[in-house]
């Protein structure tokens, strides 16, 4: 079994739709990374939280310690929020990646 | 602007040739790490620096080395490049505190 497991894999979306992806992790840890891949191979760092909620513009976070699981939501989605997005539980300085979740939002 | 510059962006090795992927960064960040990313799987570690003068190995540490050059710069180096050693190489900094990772844009290294 995967430490990380993200669903859905694949997600196809019309504009204008709420996204949500999830996460859920077996190591213990301290905080939780989300991380955005472009199509152009990019890496950009989303949030990292150890708990509760962050909200960035469009994108919220929130994750529960206890039941190992982290949410990212995408509100009023759109094409340029096509991409790979990946969560990252962190400790110590070792950060174990999920395999992603392919987002594609059609106009 | 700001951020972590890798070097080279694509490179063909032939089995058994060496080379070194070169990381700078200029955020003065104390960490920095090199990780691997394969077709279907999660970005795994290779080496991290906790800061100038360390390294310690990841989760796929065999057949690279790395150096910690100075606070800006880490590199790795492949001795002796393998097939299996095909895939994007992406350096990465932080800053200490939960404050997210700065990546580089990538090294497609394909070995043949």
């Amino acid at each position: 079994k995967n430490e990380v497991e993200q669903s859905p894999q694949n997600l196809t979306a019309q504009e204008g739709e709420f996204i949500t992806i999830n996460c859920s992790y077996s190591v213990g840890i301290s905080a939780l990374h989300w991380l955005q891949q472009h199509p152009g191979g990019g890496i950009v760092s989303l949030f990292m939280l150890s708990s509760g909620k962050k909200k960035h513009g469009r994108l919220i976070a929130t994750i529960n310690i206890q039941e190992k699981h982290s949410s990212l939501h995408i509100t009023a989605s759109h094409p340029r929020d096509s991409a790979v997005y990946i969560c990252a539980p962190y400790k110590n300085n070792d950060m174990r990646f999920g395999a992603g979740t392919r987002l594609t939002v059609k106009p | 602007n700001a951020g972590v510059t890798q070097t080279p962006k694509f490179q063909v090795l032939k089995t058994g040739q060496s080379m070194t992927l070169q990381c700078a960064q200029d955020m003065n960040h104390n960490s920095m790490y090199w990780y691997r990313q394969d077709p279907g799987m999660g970005l795994r570690l290779i080496y991290y620096s906790a800061s100038e003068g360390t390294t310690d190995k990841g989760e796929v540490p065999n057949g690279y080395n790395v150096s910690r050059l100075n606070k800006r710069e880490f590199s790795l180096r492949l001795e002796s490049a393998a097939p299996s050693q095909t895939s994007v190489y992406f350096c990465a900094s932080r800053d200490s505190g939960l404050y997210g990772y700065t990546f580089g844009s990538g090294t497609r290294l394909t070995v043949v």
